[in-house]
Parts: C-alpha cells; structure tokens; sequence
C-alpha cells in the first residue's frame, strides 16, 4: 500500500491563480481531510469528508474547495491564489471518523507570490 | 469554535532531562490523540485516549487525560535526541478533529 499520497510536493503560484492539490488514499478510508500549517499556528483544518459525496467544513475553509467524487480521491482547489495561502499542505485519512488514527501524506508546500 | 491550546510552544532541554507538554481545549472532549512530527515531516500517530482520566504509558513517553475531557498532557521521561520534534494534540468532537498549537522539543546531546 502506498498510504496517503499527495502532489505536487512543491508548488509556486502567483497572486490570482488557481491549482488544485491532488490527495489519494488506496487504504479505503471512508474520512478525509486537508489541514494547513503554519509557523506558531499547528494544523488547522480546512475541510473534511466522513465520505464519498459528502464535504463539511472545518476551521479556515474560506478560499477553498472540495469534492469526494470517489473513496480514494480528496482534491483541495484554491480558487484565486493569495499570498495568505503560503503554508504546507496536509491531507489525512482514516477508516471511519476522528475516533481512529488519522494517516497523513507527505505534504504539499505552496508558495503564493 | 473549538480551541484546542499546547504551552509551551517551545522547550530546550539537555539529554537525559525530562519533558512534559500540555494540551488544553475550550470545550469537552470525546478523545484526544497525540502526534509527533519530525522536522520536515509529517505528523505520525502516537496514541489516543478515550476515558476520563486515562492514563498510558509508551516506554518512556507518558499520556494522561484529564477528569473533565478538557485537558492532556504528553511527558518524557529522560529525553533522547531522537526526541526531536513537534508534539501535537489533536482533539476529536464531532467528526473534527482540532489539532493544538504544537510544542517543539529541542534536545542537546
């Protein structure tokens, strides 16, 4: 199993541009989630899915989106990019909801210009 | 909304002494896990409580819960440089989980 994978593994974006961040499991985890980190803040999450079809969101959603078209896939997009958004990206996933250990990806460093 | 709260944000300490980090959150919660986080890594699980004042022991890392599921605290005994990192709590309530504010441990040889 490859776990939790996510690309790119870095990425520079300029003010106003949009990109998404790809997330895929191959563990069948029903919940999924994306948190950002920043310096002096800890992890902070964005959106979630207890599963396929179904996103809520978390503590710092505005700028974000999300979809769960699939058990696998949890793509965040960022619809205008600002330089706010400069962090280190984080998806996790675990087999039923917060209750289990959550497995998180490498992680995607964005740079917003 | 939730908060969940870790003091302090940072601690040196010389090999060998110990270290201990806690976790409070604003609001009671349904458990509460532990995370470690290398430099330049990602948080990997460490344990979960679940039970009013629970108590776990792993070799030298101690986990407590408080009684009112508002608070946890992280201790080590006899730190080593392997120690290195950041140590997150995470509190769960309601298909969230709200992770702390981190605590970085610097160890010195």
């Amino acid at each position: 199993n490859a776990g939790v994978t996510q690309t790119p593994k870095f990425q520079v974006l300029k003010t106003g541009q949009s990109m998404t961040l790809q997330c895929a499991q191959d563990m069948n985890h029903e919940y999924m989630s994306w948190y950002r980190q920043d310096p002096g803040m800890g992890l902070r999450l964005i959106h979630y899915s207890v599963g396929a079809g179904i996103t809520d969101q978390g503590e710092v959603p505005n700028g974000y989106n999300v979809s769960r078209s699939t058990t696998e896939d949890f793509p965040l997009r960022l619809l205008s990019a600002a330089p706010s958004q400069t962090s280190v990206y984080f998806c996790a996933s675990s087999p039923a909801y917060t209750g289990d250990e959550q497995f998180f990806g490498p992680g995607t460093r964005l740079t917003v210009l | 909304g939730q908060q969940v709260m870790q003091i302090p944000q940072y601690q040196h300490v010389q090999e060998g002494e110990d270290f201990t980090t806690y976790c409070n959150s604003s609001t009671t919660l349904s458990n509460i896990q532990w995370y470690k986080q290398r430099p330049g890594g990602h948080p990997v699980f460490l344990i979960q409580l679940v039970k009013s004042g629970e108590v776990k022991k792993q070799k030298r890392l101690t986990f407590q819960f408080g009684e009112a599921k508002k608070n946890s605290s992280l201790h080590i005994t006899a730190t080593q440089t392997t120690d290195v990192g950041t140590y997150f709590c995470a509190g769960g309530a309601t298909n969230k989980l709200i992770f702390g504010t981190g605590t970085l441990l610097a160890v010195q040889p």
